[in-house]
């Protein structure tokens, strides 16, 4: 039982350069989450899922999109990369919310880095 | 709108002595509260959380918490602090639909020996 993982663990990209971020998570979850970590800010929402098939948009969606085509997997994607999406970025997931186990689990994170 | 207001980016504690994080929330409805520590290069652990029932809630590495509806407060401590308590942590506030989290910006402890 891995929980959630995330790869790749870090990336240097130049800008406006394309990547995407793959979470995959093993705990049958339903919901799944993108966040962004800067120092002195915590983390913020940029996107979520609530099912497969279904993403909705966080605090800071702008720059970023998602894809949830299989339940276990949320992909965060970056069309063109900026210097200010440098950050690192976590993946989550958490089960239904009428669940008692309604805690966020997390992945290790992303270390992305935009030249 | 839930919010999370962490008082104190910075907190230091001398090895022994009591650990105090603050957490005040904002909720329009009954809240789900949850502490997070995260260690250096790793995600988020959950400590504890309060969902309903007990107010005082018990985590792990003898973490606990107080749920306080009058004070809308949510105050971690630990009566003795270990050098391995040394991390960021995070207070979190559930959604009004239940999906989604708030976080606070976050308190790193430092244990001085």
């Amino acid at each position: 039982n891995a929980g959630v993982t995330q790869t790749p663990k870090f990336r240097v990209l130049k800008t406006g350069q394309s990547m995407t971020l793959l979470c995959a998570q093993d705990m049958n979850h339903e919901y799944m989450y993108w966040y962004r970590q800067d120092p002195g800010m915590g983390l913020r929402l940029i996107h979520y899922s609530v099912g497969e098939g279904t993403t909705a948009k966080g605090e800071v969606p702008d720059g970023y999109n998602v894809s949830r085509l299989k339940k276990q997997n949320f992909l965060l994607g970056l069309e063109s990369a900026a210097p200010s999406q440098t950050s690192v970025y976590f993946c989550a997931s958490s089960a239904l919310w009428d669940s008692s186990y309604n805690e966020q689990f997390f992945g290790p994170g992303t270390r992305l880095t935009v030249l | 709108a839930q919010s999370v207001t962490q008082l104190g980016s910075h907190v230091s504690v001398s090895e022994g002595a009591l650990v105090l994080l603050r957490c005040n929330y904002s909720s329009s409805v009954p809240p789900y509260l949850f502490w997070y520590v995260q260690y250096p290069n790793q995600g988020l652990q959950l400590l504890l959380k309060y969902t309903t029932g007990a107010t005082l809630v018990k985590g792990i590495n003898g973490f606990e918490a107080e749920f306080k509806k009058s004070e809308t407060s949510f105050h971690l401590t630990k009566p003795s602090a270990h050098m391995s308590d040394a991390a960021e942590y995070f207070c979190a506030v559930s959604g009004d639909t239940g999906n989604q989290f708030y976080f606070g910006t976050g308190t790193s402890l430092t244990v001085i020996p």
